[in-house]
């Protein structure tokens, strides 16, 4: 069964970088695509961007100067880096599994992440 | 970017037929394919796919759940709906990336 799940600092300072680890076990990420998905207080829910199977990269035009999403095929993780963090970046983060056409079969946990100083 | 727009909330007494409805700024349909999907999520818990390219049941989901619509406008229904399925509930299109977006989320009241 494939299992996500999420890690890394609970609270960032403003105009850091957020980093975030998904660790997923039961299936390898050079199959399908993983994804980073982001839900607001007040339940607004936001794609942020995925990476594939080969490594290539799709990102939301809304965070394309800040976003980095990497991997390390060896350890079966993917990685989030939200760069010039501000309060507007608080949010539950959630790592999920998609396919090429686009929907979310499998979620991590997610992980709550406050930008405050 | 596409935006999908769905009712905040809505209420229905156990073991009646919840309908909620997701609308697209443009069409989501490429061919016979219908790219919205939907998700339910309670509170503390991770969001759940409910249904894929609009009508087929994800693995594991009840029946009682079935979703439809094509182009612009999209339903998802409960039927009958049961005390479990108090949540918030998300459509989402895959029809344009990027972005992929999300609507609102509707709020699943009981009456």
């Amino acid at each position: 069964e494939v299992q996500l799940q999420e890690s890394g600092p609970g609270l960032v300072k403003p105009s850091q970088s957020l980093s975030l680890t998904c660790s997923v076990t039961g299936y390898s990420i050079t199959s399908n695509y993983w994804g980073w998905i982001r839900k607001f207080p007040g339940n607004k829910m936001e794609w942020m961007g995925y990476i594939s199977y080969s490594g290539s990269t799709s990102y939301n035009p809304s965070l394309k100067s800040r976003i980095s999403i990497t991997r390390d095929t060896s350890k079966n993780q993917f990685f989030l880096q939200l760069n010039s963090v501000t309060t507007e970046d608080t949010a539950t983060y959630y790592c999920a599994r998609t396919l090429v056409n686009g929907w979310f079969a499998y979620w991590g946990q997610g992980t709550l992440v406050t930008v405050s100083s | 970017d596409i935006v999908l727009t769905q009712s905040p909330a809505l209420a229905v007494s156990l073991g009646q037929r919840a309908t909620i409805s997701c609308r697209a700024s443009q069409s989501v349909s490429i061919s016979r394919y219908n790219l919205m999907h939907w998700y339910q999520q309670k509170p503390g818990q991770q969001p759940k796919l409910l249904i894929y390219r609009a009508s087929n049941l994800a693995s594991g989901i009840p029946a009682r759940f079935s979703g439809s619509g094509s182009g612009t406008d999209f339903t998802l229904t409960i039927n009958p709906v049961q005390a479990d399925d108090i949540a918030t509930y998300y459509c989402q299109q895959s029809r344009e990336s990027p972005p992929w977006t999300f609507g609102g989320g509707t709020k699943l009241e009981l009456k």
